[in-house]
């Protein structure tokens, strides 16, 4: 199994819609948690970390569930400026990254 | 404020030839230095990290090897590139505290790295 599993998507939402996905992750002793955002060729950027009451900023929300082991990153009012590959990051002892959930807002 | 750069940006390489990507951090002293490997369509792959000058942790066996000659500079090497070595490199740099923290990673602008 793998440490960080994310849907690949793609997630093609119009403008203005709410979209969501999730990521688990495999050791249950992870301590910390981010969602990164990464654009096709570009280095991958900090969105959020994610705590474990949940937190949002902004139209990004995120949430921790520790007992089933995943994270979910929330998006509303969507804009087109918000398609991008979206990457969970768990901090176990190392950060070990997910491969990315494709968000693709269209006009 | 930090800043993390990270060149060349695009490198394209022969089989067997040689390679050298150079990282280097401004505005904090003895961060932690990591190389990540993004292959199309998958993860970041850690290959190597350090904590201090000529401390390097390899993550994966492969024929690349990391250098830390100074207090804020990484380097990827090898001595001879195979295919499977493509690849889009990163760089990244985060608090010099305990590394099993939540300490937050920030990336340089990546090498779009094709080997031919």
């Amino acid at each position: 199994r793998k440490e960080v599993e994310q849907d690949p998507g793609p997630f093609n939402v119009p403008e203005g819609a709410t979209v969501a996905f999730n990521c688990t992750y495999s050791n249950s002793a992870s301590q910390s948690f981010f969602w990164y955002r990464q654009d096709c060729r570009k280095e991958p950027k900090l969105l959020m970390s994610v705590y474990s009451s949940g937190n949002e900023d902004g139209r990004f929300t995120a949430q921790l569930n520790r007992a089933s082991q995943y994270i979910s990153l929330l998006i509303r009012d969507s804009k087109l400026s918000d398609s991008a590959t979206y990457l969970c990051v768990v901090n176990d002892y190392k950060l070990s990254f997910g491969a990315g959930t494709t968000v693709t807002v269209r006009a | 404020s930090q800043t993390i750069h990270q060149w060349p940006a695009t490198l394209v390489q022969p089989v067997g030839s040689p390679l050298s990507l150079e990282c280097t951090v401004e505005g904090t002293s003895n961060p932690n230095l990591y190389w990540y490997r993004q292959a199309a369509g998958r993860g970041l792959q850690l290959l190597f990290y350090s904590v201090g000058i000529g401390q390097i942790s390899s993550e994966v066996p492969q024929n690349l090897s990391a250098s830390r000659p100074q207090d804020r500079q990484f380097i990827l090497s090898s001595k001879k590139l195979l295919l499977s070595d493509s690849g889009f490199y990163l760089c990244a740099w985060n608090s010099p505290h305990r590394i099993a923290t939540n300490e937050k990673l920030f990336f340089g602008s990546g090498t779009q790295l094709s080997v031919l």
